[in-house]
Protein backbone atom coordinates (compact mmCIF):
# COMPACT_ATOMS: atom_id res chain seq x y z
CA UNK A 1 0.00 0.00 0.00
CA UNK A 2 0.78 3.73 -0.88
CA UNK A 3 2.73 5.62 2.52
CA UNK A 4 3.30 9.17 3.42
CA UNK A 5 6.22 9.75 0.67
CA UNK A 6 8.74 12.75 1.81
CA UNK A 7 11.59 14.08 -0.46
CA UNK A 8 14.66 14.90 0.24
CA UNK A 9 15.35 12.05 2.81
CA UNK A 10 18.78 13.87 3.79
CA UNK A 11 19.66 17.43 2.99
CA UNK A 12 22.44 20.10 4.24
CA UNK A 13 22.17 23.54 3.92
CA UNK A 14 24.22 26.63 5.58
CA UNK A 15 23.36 28.53 7.77
CA UNK A 16 21.25 31.89 6.42
CA UNK A 17 20.40 29.40 3.41
CA UNK A 18 16.73 28.33 2.09
CA UNK A 19 15.33 25.06 2.26
CA UNK A 20 12.17 23.57 0.95
CA UNK A 21 10.81 20.17 2.10
CA UNK A 22 8.06 18.13 0.11
CA UNK A 23 5.36 15.51 1.43
CA UNK A 24 3.28 13.34 -0.57
CA UNK A 25 0.37 12.01 1.58
CA UNK A 26 -1.55 8.80 1.58
CA UNK A 27 -3.87 8.91 -1.65
CA UNK A 28 -7.40 10.01 -0.50
CA UNK A 29 -6.08 11.84 2.77
CA UNK A 30 -7.46 15.21 3.08
CA UNK A 31 -5.44 16.23 6.22
CA UNK A 32 -1.23 16.95 6.44
CA UNK A 33 0.70 17.60 9.62
CA UNK A 34 4.18 18.67 9.41
CA UNK A 35 6.20 17.56 12.91
CA UNK A 36 9.87 18.47 13.91
CA UNK A 37 11.69 16.21 16.05
CA UNK A 38 15.26 17.94 17.53
CA UNK A 39 17.59 15.25 18.30
CA UNK A 40 16.78 13.80 21.65
CA UNK A 41 13.52 15.16 21.56
CA UNK A 42 9.75 14.59 20.61
CA UNK A 43 8.19 15.43 17.73
CA UNK A 44 7.20 19.06 18.03
CA UNK A 45 3.58 19.92 16.03
CA UNK A 46 4.11 22.91 13.22
CA UNK A 47 1.41 23.42 11.29
CA UNK A 48 -1.54 21.53 9.72
CA UNK A 49 -3.82 21.71 6.61
CA UNK A 50 -6.97 20.69 5.70
CA UNK A 51 -8.34 21.00 2.52
CA UNK A 52 -5.66 22.87 1.11
CA UNK A 53 -6.19 25.39 4.21
CA UNK A 54 -3.88 25.76 6.99
CA UNK A 55 -6.33 24.17 9.73
CA UNK A 56 -4.26 24.36 12.67
CA UNK A 57 -0.77 26.15 13.74
CA UNK A 58 2.00 24.84 16.16
CA UNK A 59 5.19 26.40 17.32
CA UNK A 60 6.49 27.40 13.25
CA UNK A 61 8.82 29.86 13.65
CA UNK A 62 8.12 32.98 11.61
CA UNK A 63 10.43 32.15 8.92
CA UNK A 64 8.85 28.97 8.34
CA UNK A 65 6.10 28.63 5.81
CA UNK A 66 3.91 25.96 4.24
CA UNK A 67 1.55 25.21 1.95
CA UNK A 68 -0.70 22.64 0.65
CA UNK A 69 -1.87 22.01 -3.18
CA UNK A 70 -4.96 20.81 -5.41
CA UNK A 71 -2.98 17.51 -5.60
CA UNK A 72 -3.31 17.55 -1.91
CA UNK A 73 0.64 17.77 -1.62
CA UNK A 74 2.36 19.80 1.00
CA UNK A 75 5.69 21.77 1.11
CA UNK A 76 7.43 23.38 4.07
CA UNK A 77 9.76 26.18 3.52
CA UNK A 78 12.60 27.39 5.75
CA UNK A 79 14.36 30.81 5.57
CA UNK A 80 17.23 32.45 6.88
CA UNK A 81 18.26 29.26 8.34
CA UNK A 82 19.79 28.54 11.78
CA UNK A 83 21.83 26.13 13.46
CA UNK A 84 19.02 25.27 15.56
CA UNK A 85 16.69 24.21 12.56
CA UNK A 86 18.70 21.28 12.50
CA UNK A 87 16.41 18.32 12.81
CA UNK A 88 14.00 15.40 11.50
CA UNK A 89 11.09 16.87 9.86
CA UNK A 90 8.29 14.60 9.93
CA UNK A 91 5.02 14.59 7.74
CA UNK A 92 2.08 12.68 8.64
CA UNK A 93 -1.46 12.11 6.39
CA UNK A 94 -4.88 11.28 7.82
CA UNK A 95 -8.71 11.51 7.00
CA UNK A 96 -9.58 14.71 8.44
CA UNK A 97 -13.63 12.91 8.99
CA UNK A 98 -12.10 10.25 10.75
CA UNK A 99 -10.23 10.73 14.02
CA UNK A 100 -7.57 7.67 13.79
CA UNK A 101 -4.06 8.08 13.26
CA UNK A 102 -1.13 9.91 11.60
CA UNK A 103 0.43 7.67 9.01
CA UNK A 104 3.94 9.54 9.18
CA UNK A 105 6.46 9.67 6.19
CA UNK A 106 10.12 8.19 6.83
CA UNK A 107 10.92 11.73 7.53
CA UNK A 108 13.46 14.67 6.06
CA UNK A 109 17.04 14.44 7.76
CA UNK A 110 18.15 18.58 7.73
CA UNK A 111 21.56 19.82 8.73
CA UNK A 112 22.16 23.00 8.96
CA UNK A 113 25.85 24.00 8.95
CA UNK B 1 4.34 23.34 28.54
CA UNK B 2 4.05 19.90 28.12
CA UNK B 3 0.62 18.44 27.50
CA UNK B 4 1.84 15.46 27.30
CA UNK B 5 4.48 13.44 29.05
CA UNK B 6 5.86 10.21 29.87
CA UNK B 7 7.97 10.20 32.66
CA UNK B 8 10.22 6.79 31.89
CA UNK B 9 12.32 7.95 29.47
CA UNK B 10 13.90 4.11 29.16
CA UNK B 11 12.36 0.56 30.54
CA UNK B 12 14.31 -2.92 30.29
CA UNK B 13 12.20 -6.24 29.78
CA UNK B 14 13.13 -9.46 29.91
CA UNK B 15 12.01 -11.43 26.62
CA UNK B 16 8.44 -12.83 27.78
CA UNK B 17 7.66 -10.58 30.78
CA UNK B 18 5.15 -7.56 30.51
CA UNK B 19 6.18 -4.12 29.17
CA UNK B 20 4.01 -1.40 30.90
CA UNK B 21 4.85 2.15 29.16
CA UNK B 22 3.15 5.56 31.30
CA UNK B 23 1.88 8.13 29.40
CA UNK B 24 0.31 11.11 31.52
CA UNK B 25 -1.42 14.16 30.15
CA UNK B 26 -2.95 17.47 31.48
CA UNK B 27 -5.54 19.17 28.79
CA UNK B 28 -8.83 17.46 29.75
CA UNK B 29 -9.87 18.64 26.46
CA UNK B 30 -8.22 15.38 25.06
CA UNK B 31 -10.31 13.25 23.50
CA UNK B 32 -8.52 10.36 21.35
CA UNK B 33 -5.22 8.64 22.42
CA UNK B 34 -2.32 6.95 20.19
CA UNK B 35 0.60 4.96 20.74
CA UNK B 36 3.23 4.99 18.21
CA UNK B 37 6.35 2.73 17.54
CA UNK B 38 9.54 4.55 16.31
CA UNK B 39 12.45 2.13 14.72
CA UNK B 40 15.92 4.47 14.25
CA UNK B 41 15.81 6.34 11.06
CA UNK B 42 12.33 5.92 10.29
CA UNK B 43 8.86 7.80 10.97
CA UNK B 44 6.55 6.75 13.78
CA UNK B 45 3.92 4.00 13.20
CA UNK B 46 0.67 3.45 14.84
CA UNK B 47 0.53 1.22 17.04
CA UNK B 48 -3.01 1.40 19.18
CA UNK B 49 -5.39 4.33 20.32
CA UNK B 50 -8.18 4.52 22.62
CA UNK B 51 -11.24 6.81 22.80
CA UNK B 52 -12.51 8.81 25.53
CA UNK B 53 -15.38 6.92 25.96
CA UNK B 54 -13.95 3.80 26.48
CA UNK B 55 -11.05 2.51 29.24
CA UNK B 56 -9.10 -0.47 27.58
CA UNK B 57 -8.43 -1.71 24.02
CA UNK B 58 -6.69 -4.79 23.29
CA UNK B 59 -5.33 -5.67 20.09
CA UNK B 60 -3.36 -8.73 20.27
CA UNK B 61 -0.05 -8.36 22.70
CA UNK B 62 -0.98 -5.01 23.18
CA UNK B 63 -3.37 -3.61 25.65
CA UNK B 64 -3.76 -0.03 25.80
CA UNK B 65 -5.44 1.37 28.97
CA UNK B 66 -7.01 4.71 29.73
CA UNK B 67 -7.38 6.17 33.23
CA UNK B 68 -9.46 9.47 32.83
CA UNK B 69 -9.54 10.65 36.74
CA UNK B 70 -6.12 10.26 37.08
CA UNK B 71 -4.97 11.76 33.32
CA UNK B 72 -3.20 8.35 32.65
CA UNK B 73 -2.49 6.02 29.85
CA UNK B 74 -0.55 2.97 29.98
CA UNK B 75 0.34 0.72 26.89
CA UNK B 76 1.21 -2.91 27.74
CA UNK B 77 3.15 -5.29 25.58
CA UNK B 78 2.50 -9.15 26.79
CA UNK B 79 4.47 -11.09 25.73
CA UNK B 80 7.48 -8.78 24.85
CA UNK B 81 9.62 -10.20 22.10
CA UNK B 82 12.73 -8.29 20.94
CA UNK B 83 11.36 -6.91 17.34
CA UNK B 84 9.24 -4.46 20.06
CA UNK B 85 12.13 -2.91 20.75
CA UNK B 86 11.67 0.58 19.73
CA UNK B 87 10.93 4.26 21.25
CA UNK B 88 7.13 4.30 22.00
CA UNK B 89 5.61 8.05 21.72
CA UNK B 90 2.40 8.06 23.10
CA UNK B 91 0.02 11.19 21.62
CA UNK B 92 -3.47 12.98 22.36
CA UNK B 93 -5.69 14.99 20.29
CA UNK B 94 -8.97 16.98 21.08
CA UNK B 95 -11.89 16.21 18.32
CA UNK B 96 -8.97 15.44 15.86
CA UNK B 97 -7.21 18.27 15.94
CA UNK B 98 -3.07 18.60 16.35
CA UNK B 99 -1.88 15.85 18.00
CA UNK B 100 0.35 16.00 21.01
CA UNK B 101 3.13 13.66 21.86
CA UNK B 102 5.06 12.63 24.39
CA UNK B 103 8.81 12.10 24.97
CA UNK B 104 8.94 9.12 24.18
CA UNK B 105 9.95 5.53 26.25
CA UNK B 106 12.65 3.67 24.35
CA UNK B 107 11.79 0.08 25.57
CA UNK B 108 14.86 -3.00 24.98
CA UNK B 109 13.72 -6.21 25.14
CA UNK B 110 16.14 -8.81 25.79
CA UNK B 111 16.43 -11.66 24.74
Amino acid sequence: AAGVIQSPRHLIKEKRETATLKCYPIPRHDTVYWYQQGPGQDPQFLISFYEKMQSDKGSIPDRFSAQQFSDYHSELNMSSLELGDSALYFCASSLYVVTGELFFGEGSRLTVL
Amino acid sequence: DQQVKQNSPSLSVQEGRISILNCDYTNSMFDYFLWYKKYPAEGPTFLISISSIKDKNEDGRFTVFLNKSAKHLSLHIVPSQPGDSAVYFCAASAAGNQFYFGTGTSLTVIP
